[in-house]
């Protein structure tokens, strides 16, 4: 069974960038598509990029500019910078998986997500 | 830019049923048989409900069940049981600009 878990610094400084990364275990990254999923304190879901063992990224439009997901196949690491951050940016950050055999467009596997609070 | 709209709550008694209306487009909902349904208690990680509409994952109760008609996607929560109070998002695949999009959330209050 798939196990995700984020990790990264949980304070960042206005401007600067975020980075977290993502340790899969109990499956091969080919099995899923990776996703990164944000939710502000108190607020809802927002879906911000994706990323396939091909390297194939597919980012929100609003982040393009900002945002980089990269994977590291021997580490089994999924990888998130976002530059020039603010503190709109400060969210729990979430990295979750879509099963490319059991569910089309849909996320069935989530980790317990990684707190990131951006300061000015 | 697509957008959900979701009743920001909906309550019912013990054994009850509830409905979840999620209204998007004919660019998003209407388009794609792509919805899925997140339920969110406080302090975790979502947890996927229902995928591609109306399917269940393995080890998912039931009493939920998911639909679709025109740009609006529904989740029914029957048999309405403490547990079930939490938080639910419905989210749709948008086409290739948008990709997901997420709607707002909808606060499930056991009575």
């Amino acid at each position: 069974q798939v196990q995700l878990h984020e990790s990264g610094p949980g304070l960042v400084k206005s401007s600067e960038t975020l980075s977290l990364t993502c340790t899969v275990s109990g499956d091969s990254l080919n099995s899923h598509y990776w996703n990164w999923i944000r939710q502000p304190p108190g607020k809802g879901l927002e879906w911000i990029g994706q990323i396939y063992v091909s390297g194939t990224t597919k980012y929100k439009p609003s982040l393009d500019s900002r945002l980089t997901l990269s994977l590291d196949s021997s580490r089994k690491q999924l990888s998130l910078k976002l530059i020039s951050v603010d503190t709109s940016d400060t969210a729990t950050f979430y990295c979750a998986g879509s099963n490319r055999a059991l569910v089309n467009g849909a996320f069935d596997v989530w980790g317990l997500g990684a707190n990131v609070t951006v300061s000015s | 830019q697509s957008a959900l709209t979701q009743p920001a709550s909906v309550s019912g008694s013990p054994g009850q049923s509830v409905t979840i209306s999620c209204s998007g487009s004919s660019n998003d909902i209407g388009r794609f048989d792509l919805v899925s349904w997140y339920q969110q208690h406080p302090g975790k990680p979502p947890k996927l409900i229902i995928f591609e509409v109306t399917k269940r994952p393995s080890g998912v109760s039931g009493r939920f069940a998911g639909s679709k008609s025109g740009n609006t996607a529904s989740l029914t929560i029957s048999g309405l049981q403490a547990e079930d109070e939490a938080e639910y998002y419905c989210c749709t695949f948008a086409g290739y600009t948008d990709f997901f999009v997420f709607g707002p959330g909808t606060k499930v209050t056991v009575l």
